[in-house]
């Protein structure tokens, strides 16, 4: 069967350094997509991982290890405007099917 | 460029009404999807089209009519609609689906309330 899991809420200072975590379980994986979701928006697009590693762009990173079925984005120097849902999301290879977690609600504090 | 633009931006009906709702995008994409989201719940897939052809139809009732006129145009009809289909409606595109590299990008939404 296919499953995705990540925390639902996270809390963190501005400033800081704050990890997402995902794990997932798919029969045939292709690529995991970050989307981030302010409240009343739709989500928009953060960073892709189809090959195990590292993901850097500016203040965000994601990263990927397939054998663990593990992604987590992690976020540097929080600012206020980084509170929103996180949400992670996998494409089965040969589907259209993207698959959301129920996302993650990080809320960044002063 | 990487917009989806949806139409309307809020939608208020009845449950007797006929309306539609519509995407556009001008990327050059293949795959074009509508999605419906209801509060503090991930999106859930209901329609993909594919090369303006429908390839998936996430068993969504028939009040829920999806129409692709061209590649760059989706529309949603909507018929006879229940209060419990008020929700936030996605449209999104990617080049094609399922393959290494096409990333799906989501216009801002129509917020649909039915009354």
């Amino acid at each position: 069967g296919q499953n995705i899991d990540q925390p639902t809420e996270m809390t963190a200072t501005e400033g800081a350094i704050v990890q997402i975590n995902c794990t997932y379980q798919t029969s045939g994986f292709n690529g995991l997509f970050w989307y981030q979701q302010h409240a009343g928006e739709a989500p928009t697009f953060l960073s892709y991982n189809v090959l195990d590693g590292l993901e850097e762009k500016g203040r965000f990173s994601s990263f990927l290890s397939r054998s663990k079925g593990y992604s987590y984005l992690l976020l540097k120097e929080l600012q206020m405007k980084d509170s929103a849902s996180y949400l992670c999301a996998f494409f089965t290879a040969g589907s259209y099917q993207l698959t959301f977690g129920k996302g993650t609600k990080l809320s960044v504090i002063p | 460029d990487t917009e989806v633009t949806q139409t309307p931006k809020h939608l208020v009906m009845g449950m007797t009404n006929k309306k539609s709702l519509k995407c556009e995008q001008h990327m050059g994409h293949r795959a074009m999807y509508w999605y419906k989201q209801k509060a503090k719940k991930p999106p859930e897939l209901m329609f993909v089209y594919s090369y303006e052809k429908l390839s998936i139809n996430e068993s969504v009732p028939s009040r829920f009519s999806p129409e692709c006129p061209n590649s760059s145009l989706l529309n949603l009809h909507l018929h006879a609609l229940q209060p419990e289909d008020s929700a936030l409606y996605l449209c999104a595109s990617s080049q094609a689906g399922g393959l290494s590299g096409n990333t799906i990008y989501f216009g801002e939404g129509s917020w649909l309330t039915v009354v």
